[in-house]
């Protein structure tokens, strides 16, 4: 059963708009780690936040900011004023004891 | 920074044959995992390792075998290659500061395989 669900395949946005990821998990252990990655054009995975499971405070980066929302198993990250540079694949994943991902999400950002 | 290579960026295999995809990370990582990512469906895990000669399934072993002998190095083995192993190969290394599931992975530039 897939346990990470990324419904949004492909997203396109002109530069300077505001974008936001869904990502909807599913699990039955009280205990567990939420991440972000980004796969830019070159293929490398890149880490870019961990959530714990009894952290629900939402968290800001720059531009990048995470929901972490319990209530209803959803981690979705937004990305304020776009850039050309943050067009990539974005995988959401989550570790129990392994770590499972989503399908990952393709952001193209127009200039 | 961590470093996790992967023996090659592209390959080429023909049906039948064996093929071996190596990794290789610097950092002393515990943990090191196969995955392989294709279109549509995100990277799935074939097989992961949290100790030296120790091996466990993920989600799509079939076909696949695993190596490691040695902590930095994580060997995965296509017995007899097909064309539906065609796929990009993805190789990560975590360590195990506050567990297992806690640590991010490190990945590597991945391995396109092709099998004609």
């Amino acid at each position: 059963a897939q346990k990470v669900t990324q419904a949004q395949t492909e997203i396109s946005v002109v530069e300077k708009e505001d974008v936001t990821l869904d990502c909807v998990y599913e699990t039955r252990d009280t205990t567990y780690y939420l991440f972000w990655y980004k796969q830019p054009p070159s293929g490398e995975l890149v880490f870019l936040i961990r959530r714990n499971s009894f952290d629900e405070q939402n968290e800001i980066s720059g531009r990048y900011s995470w929901n972490f929302q319990k209530s209803t198993s959803s981690f979705n990250f937004t990305i304020t004023a776009s850039q050309v540079v943050d067009s990539a694949v974005y995988f959401c994943a989550l570790s129990e004891y392994d770590m499972r991902f989503g399908a990952g999400t393709r952001l193209t950002v127009k200039p | 920074d961590v470093k996790v290579t992967q023996s090659s960026r592209y390959l080429v295999k023909r049906t039948g044959e064996k093929v071996f995809l190596e990794c290789v990370q610097d950092m002393d990582h515990e943990n090191m995992f196969w995955y392989r990512q294709d279109p549509g469906l995100g990277l799935r895990l074939i097989y992961f390792s949290y100790d030296v000669k120790m091996k466990e399934k993920g989600d799509i072993p079939e076909g696949y075998s695993v190596s490691r002998e040695k902590k930095e190095r994580f060997s995965l083995i296509l017995e007899s290659a097909s064309t539906n192993q065609t796929s990009m190969y993805l190789c990560a290394s975590s360590g195990n500061r506050a567990g297992a599931t806690y640590n991010e992975q490190f990945f590597g530039p991945g391995t396109r395989l092709t099998v004609l």
